[in-house]
């Protein structure tokens, strides 16, 4: 069935460093796709989405692009800082309600 | 607005005991949504509702699960009887309109360990 595949964690970098995590997507249709943030201790929040291919997201500094070539959706960000420190979910859309979440990347930025 | 809020934030039990999770979605929001979180299975939707009836409800895991939303804010998850390989984190999720492409607002999550 349709899913995301994401980068294996953990990832260490230091302040101001260039942060990448992969996803790729595996559908047979043409799913919006999104970004999760989990800070510690809270819920998932929508960091950036992208509806068709081609589409670029954004929010927070924070980039991905709607590959269809490569049935990607890397996220990206010039500069990272401590407060970025996160886990970061790929997902999909499998209908109009449910998502399938990738496995989780877990970021960890040093001072 | 408070955002959604979950309780308890953390729960032990034993197996066989009976476990209620509960939720307040945030105030005007039609749609809400149980996740489960594990390290094996990462996150899944257990139940979706619309208006407080049950949509989709495909991805709970047996009858021991239930979920009820009485009235638009409040929702509870029950575990009777709770075993050990139930043990994650239970995320409540809500949103306007019921769509992922509307922003899915989630709670803190009740960490659940069960005995």
């Amino acid at each position: 069935g349709d899913s995301v595949t994401q980068m294996e964690g953990p990832v260490t970098l230091s302040e101001e460093a260039f942060l990448t995590i992969n996803c790729t997507y595996t559908a047979t249709g043409y799913p919006s796709l999104f970004w999760y943030v989990q800070y510690p201790g809270e819920g998932l929040q929508l960091l950036l989405k992208a509806t068709k291919a081609d589409d670029k997201g954004s929010n927070k500094g924070f980039e991905a692009t709607y590959r269809k070539e490569t049935t990607s959706f890397h996220l990206e960000k010039g500069s990272v800082q401590v407060s970025d420190s996160a886990v970061y979910f790929c997902a999909l859309s499998l209908n109009d309600y449910k998502l399938s979440f990738g496995a989780g990347t877990t970021v960890t930025v040093r001072a | 607005d408070a955002g959604v809020i979950q309780s308890p934030r953390h729960e032990v039990t034993e197996m066989g005991q009976e476990v209620t999770l509960r939720c307040k979605p945030i105030s005007g929001h039609n749609s809400l949504f149980w996740y489960r979180q594990t390290m094996m299975r990462g996150l899944e939707l257990l139940i979706y509702f619309n208006n407080n009836v049950p949509i989709d409800d495909s991805g709970m895991p047996e009858d021991r699960f239930s979920a009820k939303m009485p009235n638009a804010s409040f929702s509870t998850l029950k575990i009777q009887p709770s075993e050990p390989r139930d043990s994650a984190v239970y995320f409540c999720a809500s949103s306007s309109e019921g769509t992922v492409h509307e922003k899915l607002f989630f709670g803190s999550g009740t960490q659940l360990s069960v005995l």
